[in-house]
């Protein structure tokens, strides 16, 4: 069954630490994102992708970068940890199959900056 | 500029009744799509419902329809016959459309409302 993994569930990281997310989907789809969920706030868009060797700015990329090394693989990286970045973190795939294609989404990962 | 509003923030129902849930959005595209999404106690997100701004028929899934109100840019979630179960947070999100030259496929989300079922 397609799907959408997250790695780790859960992190607590110092300010000022480097943080790596990492997303691995097996659905093939090409686009890949980046979404943080804060309280009343609803989703909001960081980075995203098309395909491998790809990354776009979505809504609220500052302080934070992505990478996409393959098809499979999509990672967010926050190269100084700020308490403000403290959230949870989906990722989700996608693809454009005549324009209808809803978004699949992982599990979340709860990143906590102190 | 985009924009999806969900302006209901906690609606409490009975087990059984119907519900519905508000939705407005904003969008300049010719075409776009709508879908609502519920996210679970756990933390998942599932994919509930989608409408295509050019139907006119109010899409239908299950226990879950949709009232698409083009002119008013308005798409309600109604779910019939409430369960336990769908006690959850409801998102509406919107995808830009196919005139629209980049970010092909992303979604612009609404606050979520939260729903509580009541045995």
């Amino acid at each position: 069954e397609a799907a959408v993994t997250q790695s780790p569930r859960n992190k607590v990281a110092v300010t000022g630490g480097k943080v790596t997310l990492s997303c691995n989907q097996t659905n093939n789809h090409n686009n890949m994102y980046w979404y943080r969920q804060d309280t009343g706030h609803g989703l909001r868009l960081i980075h995203y992708s098309y395909g491998a060797g790809s990354t776009e700015k979505g809504d609220i990329p500052d302080g934070y970068k992505a990478s996409r090394p393959s098809q499979e693989n999509f990672s967010l990286i926050l190269e100084l940890a700020t308490p403000s970045q403290t959230s949870v973190y989906f990722c989700a795939s996608g693809e454009l199959q005549g324009f209808y294609a809803e978004q699949f989404f992982g599990p979340g990962t709860r990143l906590t900056v102190l | 500029a985009q924009k999806v509003t969900q302006t209901q923030t906690s609606i409490s129902v009975m087990e059984k009744t119907t519900v519905t849930m508000d939705c407005v959005y904003e969008t300049q595209d010719s075409s776009y799509f709508l879908f609502w999404y519920k996210q679970t106690a756990s933390g998942e997100i599932v994919f509930l419902i989608r409408q295509d701004s050019y139907k006119k028929e109010n899409a239908t899934v299950g226990h879950y329809s949709l009232n698409f109100q083009k002119p008013k840019s308005s798409i309600g979630l109604i779910i019939t016959a409430t369960q336990i179960e769908d006690s959850a947070v409801y998102f509406c999100a919107m995808r830009e459309g196919i005139d629209r030259g980049s970010a092909l496929g992303r979604l612009h989300f609404g606050a979520g409302t939260q729903l509580i079922v009541i045995p």
